[in-house]
């Protein structure tokens, strides 16, 4: 079973500020996701990446195939980012739907 | 165009009855997956549909989970005899399959069962 894991858990930044957050998983694997919880529920998938580097507009998704870690970055911080931010990897043996979620990090943007 | 729907919105039943939530996936995609999040457990996956594939039972955390997919498009989750630690928000999510196909999520149906 692959195992996910995120830091930090929880994440209190002023607006402006460059934020990263960590994801590594246990197991080699096809693509790794990042999804975006805001309160209320609503999850959106942020990126899946399998090599290198992703922007959409201040987000920045990387991942270390080799070190098995991926990192979210967000440039110029808004209190709108406040939200959970998930990795999530697919389970080793198991099919592309069969993913691992990380227990998600809590961000607070502060105007 | 109309996104992941789920329905119901909420859904309070009483230990032992049994529940159905429905997922209307997005028009033309083929893969369509459930999920669930717990209270202090994160999200965990349930099952996975791919076209005409079996299907990826793998998460049901026991038998008295089911699913099906009629027609390749409409899923329909069934938890049977429900107990108070089905209590959680159950999510839909499709996609046009393949690795590299983003997943849309719908609301979610959160049970609550007393």
């Amino acid at each position: 079973k692959n195992e996910v894991e995120q830091s930090p858990q929880n994440l209190t930044a002023q607006e402006g500020e460059f934020i990263t957050i960590n994801c590594s998983y246990s197991v080699g694997i096809s693509a790794l996701h990042w999804l975006q919880q805001h309160p209320g529920g609503g999850i959106v998938s942020l990126f899946m990446l399998s090599s290198g580097k992703k922007k959409h507009g201040r987000l920045i998704a990387t991942i270390n195939i080799q070190e098995k870690h991926s990192s979210l970055h967000i440039t110029a911080s808004h209190p709108r980012d406040s939200a959970v931010y998930i990795c999530a990897a697919p389970n080793y043996g198991g099919s592309q739907g069969n993913l691992i979620f990380g227990k998600g990090t809590k961000l607070s943007v502060k105007p | 165009g109309a996104g992941v729907s789920q329905s119901p919105s909420n859904k309070v039943t009483e230990k032992g009855k049994d529940v159905e939530l429905r997922c209307d996936p997005i028009s033309g995609h083929t893969a369509l997956y459930w999920y669930r999040q717990s209270l202090g457990q994160g999200l965990e996956f349930l099952i996975y549909f791919q076209g005409n594939s079996a299907p990826d039972k793998s998460g049901l955390p026991s038998d008295r989970f089911s699913a099906e997919r009629t027609g390749g498009s409409v899923s329909t989750l069934t938890i049977q005899r429900t107990q108070q630690e089905d209590s959680a928000v159950y999510l839909c999510a499709s996609s046009l399959g393949g690795f590299n196909s983003p997943l849309h999520f719908g609301n979610g149906t959160r049970l609550t069962v007393t």
